[in-house]
């Protein structure tokens, strides 16, 4: 089943300590992408990779970081996570820039 | 910069009627747009793209149109059911540049 795989779907943690949250997919994708999604402020984008070892700053990508050094893989990371950073976060993929994206279940991050 | 309006935070309807979604957008001019359904705590759903050089695109009782001069596109649900309620996204989307999403209009279809 083509599917977008996130992990963890709910953590909750303190402030500064640093978390992972890894996003796979199995459609042989090249594009992926962050999303956080927040009451009134929609779903926006954080960084999203072209291709493998090509990565770009999307809409807020402030306090972030990523990696893209498999096709499959485009893990999140939080270096020091502070509570404005908690939100509704969605990884996607599609097969290129611009194409319709899979998504997915989402990851619920608490910062405490 | 680049702004994106979605006809209502809301929108209520009768079961079996036709609802018609607003997606405006400013300051670019997209290649393509594309509508996703998001249904509470569930990430996005595809529905349907729809290019710059298309006027109308349906899939079963979904059909967008798009007018670059107006910088609008219309989403229709038509013979609406229960099952439609979600929260609709559209995406004017441009070559080269960080993918965007409109505010979303919430959709509820009464029986």
């Amino acid at each position: 089943e083509a599917q977008v795989t996130q992990n963890p779907r709910y953590l909750i943690t303190v402030t500064g300590k640093k978390l992972t949250v890894t996003c796979s997919q199995n459609m042989n994708h090249e594009y992926m992408s962050w999303y956080r999604q927040d009451p009134g402020l929609g779903l926006r984008q954080i960084y999203y990779s072209m291709n493998v070892e090509v990565t770009d700053k999307g809409d807020v990508p402030e306090g972030y970081k990523v990696s893209r050094k498999e096709k499959r893989n485009f893990p999140l990371i939080l270096e020091s996570p502070s509570p404005n950073q908690t939100s509704l976060y969605f990884c996607a993929s599609s097969q290129s820039w611009g194409q319709p994206q899979h998504f997915g279940d989402g990851t619920r991050l608490s910062i405490l | 910069s680049q702004k994106i309006e979605q006809n209502s935070e809301a929108l209520n309807i009768q079961e079996g009627k036709t609802a018609t979604l607003t997606c405006n957008y400013t300051n670019y001019s997209p290649a393509y747009l594309q509508w996703y359904r998001q249904d509470p705590g569930r990430g996005p759903v595809f529905l349907l793209l729809i290019r710059e050089n298309e006027k109308e695109k349906r899939k079963e009782r979904l059909k967008v149109t798009f007018d670059t001069t107006l910088k609008q596109s219309l989403f229709h649900i038509t013979a609406s059911q229960p099952a439609d309620s979600a929260t609709y996204l559209c995406a004017p989307t441009k070559d080269g540049q960080n993918f965007v999403f409109g505010p979303g209009t919430r959709l509820s279809v009464l029986p």
